[in-house]
């Protein structure tokens, strides 16, 4: 089993749709969880962590069910500008591996006129 | 503040060369970790250091891969007798500390011929 999995995708929505991602991760021990978005060729950016309450910025939400070790990301009102892969990632946890971050295959978003 | 700076941004080597890539972290970043990113696969870690230290070289290939961040100059990402399976997208991220966001370079991507 990965350590990080993501919904395949690609997801191709219009413009204003909203989009949901998925993301499950095997180690319970995980503390950390972010969303990062890389755009073609690009290096990645975090977009935002995950806080185990649900955390929202603008149009984007994440939420984290740590008992289901799953997290999400909702995207509401599409935006061609919001065309990337989307990266589920989870920091390690338990001794020197605090500094690895482990990433999710990603999921592809384009948003189309 | 100047970001993460990565050179080359392309590296083209024959089979049986050494590449080396170099990494300077944002100013006041201590902590530096290597991600390769193969065609069409998610990140997957490598190796993180802080300054003279390998903190985690978990994901290092166990031969030809080593890696290096003196107290002076750039951190260096070292492979040697390059292979085809070496052609990848190598980033380079920097924190504060390892518990605060990684922020990444734009990448160098390394053709084996």
């Amino acid at each position: 089993r990965k350590e990080v999995e993501q919904d395949p995708g690609p997801f191709n929505v219009p413009e204003g749709a909203t989009v949901a991602f998925n993301c499950t991760y095997s180690n319970s021990a995980s503390q950390s969880f972010f969303w990062y978005r890389q755009d073609c060729r690009k290096e990645p950016k975090l977009l935002m962590s995950v806080y185990s309450s649900g955390n929202e910025d603008g149009r984007f939400t994440a939420q984290l069910n740590r008992a289901s070790q799953y997290i999400s990301l909702l995207i509401r009102d599409s935006k061609l500008s919001d065309s990337a892969t989307y990266l589920c990632v989870v920091r390690g946890a338990g001794g020197t591996s605090y500094g690895k971050l482990t990433f999710g295959q990603g999921t592809i978003l384009t948003v189309h006129p | 503040n100047a970001g993460v700076m990565q050179n080359p941004r392309h590296l083209v080597r024959r089979r049986g060369q050494e590449a080396r890539l170099r990494c300077s972290p944002m100013k006041g970043h201590s902590h530096v970790y290597w991600y390769r990113q193969l065609p069409e696969e998610g990140l997957k870690f490598m190796v993180y250091l802080q300054k003279e230290n390998i903190i985690d070289e978990s994901g290092m290939p166990k031969e030809r891969f080593s890696a290096e961040f003196p107290k002076e100059g750039p951190s260096i990402l070292r492979i040697q007798q390059v292979v085809r399976g070496d052609s990848a997208a190598y980033f380079c991220a920097s924190s504060p500390n390892p518990f605060d966001e990684q922020f990444f370079g734009p990448g160098t991507r390394l053709t084996v011929l």
